[in-house]
């Protein structure tokens, strides 16, 4: 089955304990991103990468980093995650942005993280 | 820089009516793409539509159906004869074109559907 997947869904934390959540897509995509979602805000671009070894910053990547090693995998990884971290984590990736199909992102189910 | 603006935070309408979730949006951008997802109350998103700046066909998918005006930079979502089911927050999106990248959300629309 076509998937993006996330791990772990839920996870509670310690303000400066390092975390990384891991992202995964089996459908051969090229482009990946992450997203934050908080009430009234929306989801908002954190990174995102378009193809393997290249990323780049998307409206909110302070506190965030990632990496892309593999096609298939983009793990965010918060170094010394912060109380105003506590959000909703989606995962998505496309095709390929040079494909009219490819504007479509399918969506993991998301990670919902608590900092204490 | 893009932006896209739901000005309705909240609709609630008792099943059977029509509802029309508007949407917004800005980019300097001549070729663009909007979509829109659903988000029900188990949180995953849902993939509805995608349309290209230069396509302004309406499109009408079962009970939905989405309104594109460019001259107004509008893209509205109505549901006709709407369903519990269609319970959910709605998001409308934009991508630029090919070297812009972000996908800009609104800031949704939650959906409520009263039986």
């Amino acid at each position: 089955e076509a998937q993006v997947t996330q791990n772990p869904r839920y996870l509670i934390t310690v303000t400066g304990k390092k975390l990384t959540v891991t992202c995964s897509q089996n459908m051969n995509h090229e482009y990946m991103s992450w997203y934050r979602q908080d009430p009234g805000l929306g989801l908002r671009q954190i990174y995102y990468s378009m193809n393997v070894e290249v990323t780049d910053k998307g409206d909110v990547p302070e506190g965030y980093k990632v990496s892309r090693k593999e096609k298939r995998n983009f793990p965010l990884i918060l170094e010394s995650p912060s109380p105003n971290q506590t959000s909703l984590y989606f995962c998505a990736s496309s095709l390929s942005i040079s494909s009219e199909t490819g504007h479509e992102q399918f969506f993991g189910p998301g990670t919902r993280l608590t900092v204490l | 820089a893009q932006k896209v603006t739901q000005a309705q935070t909240e609709i609630s309408v008792v099943e059977k009516e029509d509802v029309t979730l508007d949407c917004v949006y800005e980019t300097r951008d001549t070729t663009y793409y909007l979509f829109w997802y659903k988000q029900p109350p188990s949180g995953e998103l849902v993939f509805l539509i995608r349309r290209n700046s230069f396509d302004e066909q309406n499109e009408i998918s079962g009970r939905y159906s989405w309104n594109f005006q460019k001259s107004t930079s509008s893209f509205n979502f109505t549901i006709t004869a709407s369903q519990v089911v269609d319970s959910a927050v709605y998001f409308c999106a934009l991508k630029g074109d090919f070297g812009n990248e972000k996908l800009t959300f609104g800031t949704g629309t939650r959906l409520t559907i009263i039986p």
